[in-house]
């Protein structure tokens, strides 16, 4: 069976701090795909990023980091200097390899206060 | 230029009745999803269509009916609509690669909020 994770339910910071969202996972296959996808407010899902099985450096995008470790089975997500525009539920998604099915996490609510 | 559309984005009705929601997507991708967000922010996916036909149907009430009339468009009917059937429902699509028939990342539309009163 398929599970995610995510055992932050809220998280609150305050503007320029960094923060990690946790994202463990489970699965059987020996290859999947995870994904990070952001809920702003107004309700759409954004895609951030997906990474495979079997590639596990860590990838950076501007402010934000990803931290991928299969001995583990997490996936973790970093914000550094968060802003208020950060503000979203932010889901973190495993996929098989044989299926189109993704499998989310509950979501984690990250606030920024300015 | 919206990659994926739904329409439309807030639909209030009441029980018993039946009502659709269309989606579009104008990325050429060749499969299409339909997923229910719940009130607690719960994802799960209800179907997927790959060039119109049906490839995952999870276990949702035979009220929910999809119908792909071509690979850019997949619709969702819902009959006798029931209070439980308040959500959020999202579409998505993806591409098959070719050389390994692995999908491909999966984008979302909007979301269509759906309230049953």
């Amino acid at each position: 069976a398929q599970k995610v994770t995510q055992a932050q339910t809220e998280i609150s910071v305050v503007e320029k701090e960094d923060v990690t969202l946790d994202c463990v996972y489970e699965t059987r296959d020996t290859t999947y795909y995870l994904f990070w996808y952001k809920q702003p407010p107004s309700g759409e899902l954004v895609f951030l990023i997906r990474r495979n099985s079997f590639d596990e450096q860590n990838e950076i995008s501007g402010r934000y980091s990803w931290n991928f470790q299969k001995s583990t089975s997490s996936f973790n997500f970093t914000i550094t200097a968060s802003q208020v525009v950060d503000s979203a539920v932010y889901f973190c998604a495993l996929r098989g390899y044989n299926t189109d099915k993704l499998i989310f996490g509950t979501g984690t609510r990250l606030q920024v206060f300015p | 230029d919206t990659a994926v559309s739904q329409t439309p984005k807030y639909l209030v009705t009441q029980m018993g009745n039946d009502k659709s929601i269309k989606c579009e997507q104008n990325l050429g991708h060749d499969t299409m999803y339909w997923y229910k967000q719940d009130s607690k922010k719960f994802l799960k996916i209800m179907f997927s269509y790959n060039n119109k036909e049906l490839i995952i149907n999870e276990t949702v009430p035979n009220r929910f009916s999809p119908k792909s009339p071509d690979k850019a468009h997949l619709n969702l009917h819902i009959n006798s609509l029931e209070l439980g059937d308040s959500a959020v429902y999202f579409c998505a699509s993806s591409q098959e690669l070719e050389t390994s028939g692995v999908q491909e990342t999966q984008y979302f539309g909007p979301g269509t909020r759906l309230l049953v009163l």
